[in-house]
């Protein structure tokens, strides 16, 4: 089944303990992104991958990590978490980047920073 | 850049009759425009998307949408609202040559018996 996979769905931790949440798709896509999700605020990128080895900053960068060192996986990275960073997150992939391309969304981690 | 409202943060409508939710954009030159649906702790449903030609696009579950290009909207619709199309649901937008997608702010439909 084509689909996005993310790990965990939901996690509780401290502020300032490192956290990782993996990304994985199987549907051979090049464009990977991630998303965070706040009430009133809808969906908002935080970053983005063109293709291994390429990322870049969306518009809510600040806080976080990310690599693409394979095509099917794009983790991201919370170095030292902090409250404001308490959110769902969601990752999404597509084919390539423009054009028509649809993104496909994972099922969301909800994070909570205490 | 480009931009998404959602004008309504909720829409209620009784089982049965039509519903719309409204979406507008702004971008330079012309847009792929998208509907996608969220249901309670789950991820975001591609609904369905408007690439060119007939502005009406006919999507998922029953859902269509119209492209206006001169009022700048992709309004969602249904002829016959059903309590299991409850759910957020977000347009977003992405200019021709661009790689980013922006989402609006979410419209919560809530379909009553």
């Amino acid at each position: 089944e084509a689909q996005v996979t993310q790990n965990p769905r939901y996690l509780i931790t401290v502020t300032g303990k490192k956290l990782t949440v993996t990304c994985s798709q199987n549907m051979n896509h090049e464009y990977m992104s991630w998303y965070r999700q706040d009430p009133g605020l809808g969906l908002r990128q935080i970053y983005y991958s063109m293709n291994v080895e390429v990322t870049d900053k969306g518009d809510v960068p600040e806080g976080y990590k990310v690599s693409r060192k394979e095509k099917r996986n794009f983790p991201l990275i919370l170095e030292s978490p902090s409250p404001n960073q308490t959110s769902l997150y969601f990752c999404a992939s597509s084919l390539w980047a423009g054009g028509s391309e649809t993104q496909y969304f994972g099922p969301g981690t909800r994070l909570l920073v205490l | 850049a480009q931009s998404v409202a959602q004008p309504e943060d909720q829409v209620n409508v009784a089982e049965g009759n039509p519903l719309t939710v409204k979406c507008t954009y702004s971008v330079s030159g012309n847009p792929y425009l998208f509907w996608y649906v969220q249901y309670p702790n789950r991820g975001l449903q591609f609904l369905l998307k408007y690439i060119t030609g007939d502005n009406l696009v006919k999507g998922s579950y029953g859902f269509e949408a119209e492209f206006n290009k001169s009022q700048t909207s992709f309004h969602l619709k249904k002829p016959s609202a059903l309590v299991s199309d409850s759910a957020l649901y977000f347009c977003a937008v992405r200019d021709l040559g661009g790689n980013k997608l922006t989402f609006g702010t979410g419209t919560q439909l809530k379909v009553e018996l």
